[in-house]
């Protein structure tokens, strides 16, 4: 089937250490965004692509990095610098200037 | 920051029609007004969007003011299965900034039986 897949759907990280959380799309789409989600909160940008080898920061890119070497993956890194990292965090794809296509979402929490 | 205003939550009978208004008073001539929705700890999923005319598709309506400062988008026999968070969202159509969806906090939709 078609679609963004996220994995993994949980994962635990303890202080101070980076996690990488990883994005796939097989729908030939040329963007990819990560979003981070707080409880009872809307969605905020973290990073997006438009092209492969290229990406620019969102609203809250601090203490996150990204790559874009491939067309269908776009991993997200929270690094130790991120401060409080525990959220719900989503992937999305897009061909240009159309709607974006999200995926389950990865649930991380600090331990 | 979000550029629409919602309400915080609704509420609606389960076969009723729902009416989830948003307004977009700063909205741009390339700008176009999305909808999403979002189920609880699930991805968001794409509803309908529009430029100016009014829209249709197998999920909903949408409705745009012709001074395109506010839009409702139309649930016509909403179910139980449509308890959301429905995201309202103006992204431009044309540079860098079109890549940018950027959402808001929503209405909390509940569906009653």
């Amino acid at each position: 089937d078609g679609g963004i897949t996220q994995s993994p759907k949980y994962l635990f990280r303890k202080e101070g250490q980076n996690v990488t959380l990883s994005c796939e799309q097989n729908l030939n789409h040329d963007a990819m965004y990560w979003y981070r989600q707080d409880p009872g909160q809307g969605l905020r940008l973290i990073y997006y692509s438009q092209i492969v080898n290229d990406f620019q920061k969102g609203d809250i890119a601090e203490g996150y990095s990204v790559s874009r070497e491939k067309k269908e993956s776009f991993p997200l890194t929270v690094t130790s610098a991120q401060k409080n990292p525990t959220a719900f965090y989503l992937c999305a794809s897009s061909r240009v200037r159309t709607e974006a296509f999200f995926g389950q979402g990865t649930r991380l929490t600090v331990v | 920051d979000a550029k629409t205003t919602q309400p915080t939550s609704m509420d609606c009978a389960e076969g009723r029609a729902a009416n989830l208004p948003c307004n977009h008073s700063t909205i741009s001539g390339n700008e176009y007004v999305y909808w999403y929705r979002q189920i609880h700890s699930q991805g968001p999923q794409y509803i309908i969007h529009g430029l100016k005319n009014n829209e249709t598709n197998e999920m909903a309506s949408l409705i745009i003011t012709e001074d395109r400062k506010s839009s409702t988008l139309i649930l016509p026999h909403a179910t139980l299965r449509d308890t959301a968070v429905y995201y309202c969202i103006v992204r431009s159509s044309g540079g860098d900034s079109s890549y940018k969806l950027i959402f808001g906090s929503g209405t909390r939709l509940l569906v009653r039986p």
